[in-house]
């Protein structure tokens, strides 16, 4: 079954230290993967996706299929990148395309 | 633009009420999306439309019902709300093919009594 397992419901960081999301997923196909991200009072919104292979506010990712994951990642934290973050995973089993979501994993950023 | 918009922005409900939820995007996109959101629990599909006058069903459907009106609004009603119904809705839109990044609304957090 297609899922997507986001470990931490909490992740506390000191400013300028590393952040690693962990994302992995389930998917029997080829994978089109995605990270969202919603800060306070804000819509959610996408922060980046694997195709693009782009680095977004500092972020990165790397789909690991061997791993089955998709990790989230930056070198030096800011209080700014407090929020929730979403892995999410295109699902092209139905009708049309739709995304599985992670439960999200808050990223608290202490100054 | 105003890219996605969903009104009310909050409501409360006694059980049993019914409502509807509206969205509606003015990006051209073909498909929409309820979601709903809970602690805990993430984001989670309750309907969706892949075009004007198409809808399926999501992971979490019962309970609720949908209506793609035209191309760009997709509302969603509950018949009977249930406390188990109180949350937070999200409706998205997608151009699908060309990109399939998801336009999400502010949001309708939603009270069941």
């Amino acid at each position: 079954a297609q899922r997507v397992t986001q470990p931490e419901k909490l992740l506390s960081v000191f400013k300028g230290a590393p952040v690693e999301l962990k994302c992995n997923y389930s998917y029997s196909g080829s994978p089109e993967l995605f990270w969202y991200v919603q800060y306070s009072r804000q819509r959610l919104q996408l922060l980046l996706r694997h195709i693009s292979r782009e680095s977004i506010k500092g972020f990165t990712a790397d789909l690991n299929k061997g791993e089955t994951s998709f990790h989230l990642k930056k070198p030096f934290a800011q209080e700014e990148d407090s929020a929730m973050y979403y892995c999410a995973l295109m699902n092209y089993g139905g009708s049309q395309g739709n995304l599985i979501f992670g439960k999200g994993t808050k990223l608290s950023v202490k100054p | 633009n105003a890219g996605v918009t969903q009104t009310p922005k909050f409501q409360v409900l006694k059980t049993g009420q019914s409502m509807t939820l509206q969205c509606a995007q003015d990006m051209n996109h073909n498909s929409m999306y309820w979601y709903r959101q809970d602690p805990g629990m993430g984001l989670r599909l309750i309907y969706y439309s892949a075009s004007e006058g198409t809808t399926d069903k999501g992971e979490v459907p019962n309970g609720y019902n949908v209506s793609r009106l035209n191309k760009r609004e997709f509302s969603l009603r509950l018949e009977s709300a249930a406390p188990s119904q109180t949350s937070v809705y999200f409706c998205a839109s997608c151009p699908l093919g060309d990109s399939n990044e998801q336009f999400f609304g502010p949001g309708t957090r939603l009270t069941v009594l």
